[in-house]
């Protein structure tokens, strides 16, 4: 079954408005997620790495103001987009590693689908 | 800056048939994993390699890390329709978590 959920699973909202989009772990704890974006026939890129407790990491041109991630507990980390426009929209994604055999391991959320109009 | 190269961006082939997708890098990771990703679906983890050489198999499938940990290989065997989709590459970066992704391979088997 699913370890990452995301919601909403898809949003269309205009111009100028805000969203937030949810990444939760599924029983178990992530001090750690990622956000990546994924635009349509291209590859995921990542944005920013969401630390529990601390401040977000941001990728180089990935600006921090327009994009805010919180990582309010060990189970949920939320991205923000601020005034949202057309060319924002795009495929949302987190992730969240679990140690498997002495490592980690990234699990995937299903994605958001966000159109701004 | 895309560090991962993925080669074909696209293959189309008959049930039955083998096919290989490559992923090449000028950098070493400290791991590389192997994702399939469905249309408006997150990528689905295959299998990670880690040590160099280092040789996998999951059924049809067949993973192969470089021996300097700088490149690795897809290979299916037999490919059935259910194998279709987009298969990524992915390598660790530091700080560990952090994936670098190739673009992608779209892969379409026809019955």
């Amino acid at each position: 079954g699913a370890v990452v959920s995301q919601h909403p699973s898809r949003v269309i909202c205009k111009s100028g408005t805000s969203v937030k989009i949810e990444c939760r772990s599924l029983d178990f704890q992530a001090t750690t997620m990622f956000w990546y974006r994924q635009f349509p026939k291209q590859s995921l890129m990542l944005m920013a790495t969401s630390n529990e407790g601390s401040k977000a990491t941001y990728e180089q041109g990935v600006e921090k103001d327009k994009f805010l991630i919180n990582h309010a507990s060990l189970t949920l980390s939320t991205l923000t987009v601020t005034s949202a426009h057309p060319e924002d929209s795009s495929f949302y994604i987190c992730s969240a590693p679990i140690p498997r055999g002495g490592g980690e391991t990234q699990y995937f959320g299903p994605g958001t689908r966000l159109l701004v109009l | 800056t895309q560090l991962l190269e993925q080669s074909p961006q696209f293959l189309s082939i008959q049930e039955g048939e083998n096919l290989t997708v490559y992923c090449n890098s000028s950098s070493v990771f400290s791991s590389l994993q192997w994702y399939r990703q469905e249309p408006g679906e997150g990528p689905v983890l295959l299998v990670t390699v880690v040590t160099g050489g280092e040789v996998k198999k999951l059924k049809r499938l067949t993973f192969q890390f470089g021996d300097a940990r700088k490149d690795s290989s897809l290979h299916i065997t037999a490919a059935q329709p259910g194998d279709t989709g987009l298969y990524l590459c992915a390598g660790e970066r530091v700080p560990r978590g952090k994936l670098q992704f190739g673009a992608g391979t779209q892969v379409v088997v026809t019955p």
